[in-house]
């Protein structure tokens, strides 16, 4: 079975600066999905990105980025420029193909500080 | 359009009734999946619908048990509920059965079980 691990419960970044997120996941899959999942306090999953693993090239969206090494089974979180807005739990997800549900991990409290 | 809809945003509920919660998914969307967040197991899939049918089910006891409707809307039910229950229920939809990779989540179901 897939696992997936996030090994900071917990981070904090000063506002405007550059903060990185680690995730490592364990599959014997050699095509599948990553992705990062935003939960505010209002508890609303959103997705931020995803990244498909037979893409060599590291997924962005505006001031989101990922660090994906796919021999190492790492897919890492870079956030520039943070901002309050982006105060929240931060998820990253696996999954198997499109037709199979997403595999977790526990999360990293991200808090950005003013 | 609106986004998935999960009702009731909060619930209390005492050890060994049931509970029913509903997810009304994106207009247009035929698959809506439910996941159970608590603190220690973090985030774990229940079961997902499309089209009325069950497509996977998650490792939970039989006392958990879903349902779809033809109108897309889905509800789950716990019945007998245990202490260990108390969870934030979220529900997820997506277009259709091959589009797992775009979920879009509720706000999800708080159920305390005293």
């Amino acid at each position: 079975a897939q696992t997936v691990t996030q090994s900071q419960p917990e981070m904090s970044v000063q506002e405007a600066e550059t903060v990185t997120l680690s995730c490592t996941y364990d599959t014997s899959e050699s095509n599948y999905y990553l992705f990062w999942y935003k939960q505010p306090p209002s508890r609303q999953m959103i997705l931020v990105i995803r990244q498909e693993a037979y893409k060599q090239q590291n997924a962005t969206e505006n001031r989101f980025s990922v660090n994906f090494q796919k021999a190492a089974k790492s897919f890492s979180l870079k956030i520039s420029d943070s901002q309050l807005g982006d105060t929240a739990m931060y998820f990253c997800a696996f999954m198997k193909d499109r037709n199979t549900p997403l595999v977790f991990g526990k999360g990293t409290r991200l808090s950005v500080i003013a | 359009k609106a986004g998935v809809t999960q009702t009731p945003r909060y619930l209390i509920k005492t050890r060994g009734q049931q509970v029913t919660l509903s997810c009304s998914p994106i207009s247009g969307h035929r698959s809506v999946s439910w996941y159970q967040q608590t603190p220690g197991q973090g985030l774990q899939f229940l079961f997902e619908y499309f089209s009325e049918t069950q497509r996977n089910k998650g490792n939970f006891p039989g006392r958990f048990s879903g349902r779809q409707f033809s109108n897309s809307r889905s509800e789950m039910n716990v019945s007998t509920l245990e202490l260990g229950d108390s969870a934030l229920y979220l529900c997820a939809s997506s277009p259709d059965r091959t589009t797992n990779e775009k979920l879009f989540f509720g706000s999800g179901t708080q159920l305390s079980v005293l």
